[in-house]
């Protein structure tokens, strides 16, 4: 089955510093891939996505690659902002079987950004 | 704003009784999903729905009960059967493929007293 397994937490850095999620990933086919964001008490929102091999999916200063020869898909950011304290997951989601699109997450990487 | 709307926020139950969560959203999607997400760790899949009068049990569907009347509506019923069930509770929304983007509402907090 699909799986998907990102680095311990929680990451604690400060203001202007560069961040890098680890993530790796499990599955069957051709998955897509995406970083979800979470901030305290709310849902979850799509900070950017990746659908085939070599793509790069990029918003608000987050990026990630999907490496389909190591299957990953780490997230980084060159400098990062207090605003970017959150919860971040990987997951992944793909056509096979009866998986009806289901999402498969990460156990999360908690960011902690100091001023 | 097209969107997808949960309620209540916060909902308490009592041990014994069964509680509905609501979720509806004006996007026009097919396919709606609940997840349950537990302290410290990922979202897993209690139940989704395709299409109107359809669903099917997810990863953790025992204690739970859906119904999908309308395209609009996925409210979920977590009944006394679920043994632990205090819990963030999301619903999600898509459109498209099966691979496509997830939209999430902001969740209702469920805590047993």
């Amino acid at each position: 089955g699909n799986s998907v397994t990102q680095m311990e937490g929680p990451v604690t850095l400060s203001e202007e510093a560069f961040l890098t999620i680890n993530c790796t990933y499990t599955a069957t086919g051709y998955p897509s891939l995406f970083w979800y964001v979470q901030y305290p008490g709310e849902g979850l929102q799509l900070l950017l996505k990746a659908t085939k091999a070599d793509d790069k999916g990029s918003n608000k200063g987050f990026e990630a690659t999907y490496r389909k020869e190591t299957t990953s898909f780490h997230l980084e950011k060159g400098s990062v902002q207090v605003s970017d304290s959150a919860v971040y997951f990987c997951a992944l989601t793909n056509a096979g079987g009866t998986s009806y699109g289901k999402l498969t997450f990460g156990q999360g990487t908690i960011l902690t950004v100091h001023p | 704003d097209g969107g997808i709307t949960q309620s209540p926020k916060y909902l308490f139950r009592k041990e014994g009784q069964n509680v509905t969560l609501s979720c509806e959203q004006n996007l026009n999607h097919d396919a709606m999903y609940w997840y349950r997400q537990d302290p410290g760790q990922g979202l897993r899949l209690i139940y989704y729905s395709q299409i109107v009068n359809d669903f099917q049990k997810g990863d953790i569907a025992e204690g739970y009960s859906v119904s999908r009347e309308k395209k609009e509506s996925f409210p979920l019923t977590v009944t006394s059967a679920q043994k632990n069930p205090t819990a963030f509770y999301l619903c999600a929304s898509r459109t498209g493929t099966i691979t496509d983007t997830q939209y999430f509402g902001p969740g209702t907090r469920l805590t047993v007293l």
